[in-house]
């Protein structure tokens, strides 16, 4: 079966503080693709990236910074030098490469306070 | 280019009524579809997928269902609604399978009292 678990419900941190959303995977697939999406205040669901399983090389795009780790099944989502427009509901998806649907995390509201 | 179209964006139901929601999808052929319901605390959960023109896979069972007419078109449905069907419902395209991330289209927010 495959499971996406991201613990943390909701967290605050102050304008410029750094910030990590935590996402373990469950997969008994070899071949997997992992996804973090955001979600603003507006609902529609905004594309960050996609990872493969094979590729465990950390991705950094401008204050987003992304680790996979294979060996503890997580695929974090750090923010660094958070602003009060990174506000918003993070989730985490995995896709395995034999199906046809992406299973996400039940989510990390994130708020970014002035 | 690839737009994704959903509505209503909005819509109050009252319990026990029928429910239709429409998604077309424009710039692309044959494109896997999907719904989505996300619900509070339970983040977004699968309701049902189409890689074809009248294959639908539901996965979780409910008072849901849906259809696919035409290739673009997902439509998603209830003969009876239930309050425990609100939610806000996302629907979202993928141009080719495997692996290509999901376009989402702007949700609809229905409430059933």
């Amino acid at each position: 079966a495959q499971k996406v678990t991201q613990a943390q419900t909701e967290i605050s941190v102050v304008e410029k503080e750094d910030v990590t959303l935590d996402c373990v995977y469950e997969t008994r697939d070899t071949t997997y693709y992992l996804f973090w999406y955001k979600q603003p205040p507006s609902g529609e669901l905004v594309f960050l990236i996609r990872r493969n399983s094979f590729d465990e090389q950390n991705e950094i795009s401008g204050r987003y910074s992304w680790n996979f780790q294979k060996s503890t099944s997580s695929f974090n989502f750090t923010i660094t030098a958070s602003q009060v427009v990174d506000s918003a509901v993070y989730f985490c998806a995995l896709e395995s490469y034999n199906t046809d649907k992406l299973i996400f995390g039940t989510g990390t509201r994130l708020q970014v306070f002035p | 280019s690839q737009t994704i179209h959903q509505w209503p964006a909005t819509l109050v139901q009252p319990v026990g009524s029928p429910l239709s929601l429409e998604c077309t999808v424009e710039g692309t052929s044959n494109p896997n579809l999907y719904w989505y319901r996300q619900a509070a605390g339970r983040g977004l959960q699968l309701l049902f997928y189409s890689v074809g023109i009248g294959q639908i896979s539901s996965e979780v069972p409910q008072n849901l269902s849906a259809s696919r007419p035409q290739d673009r078109q997902f439509i998603l449905s209830s003969k009876k609604l239930l309050l425990s069907d609100s939610g806000f419902y996302l629907c979202a395209y993928k141009p080719d399978r495997h692996n290509e991330k999901l376009f989402f289209g702007s949700g609809t927010q229905l409430s059933v009292l």
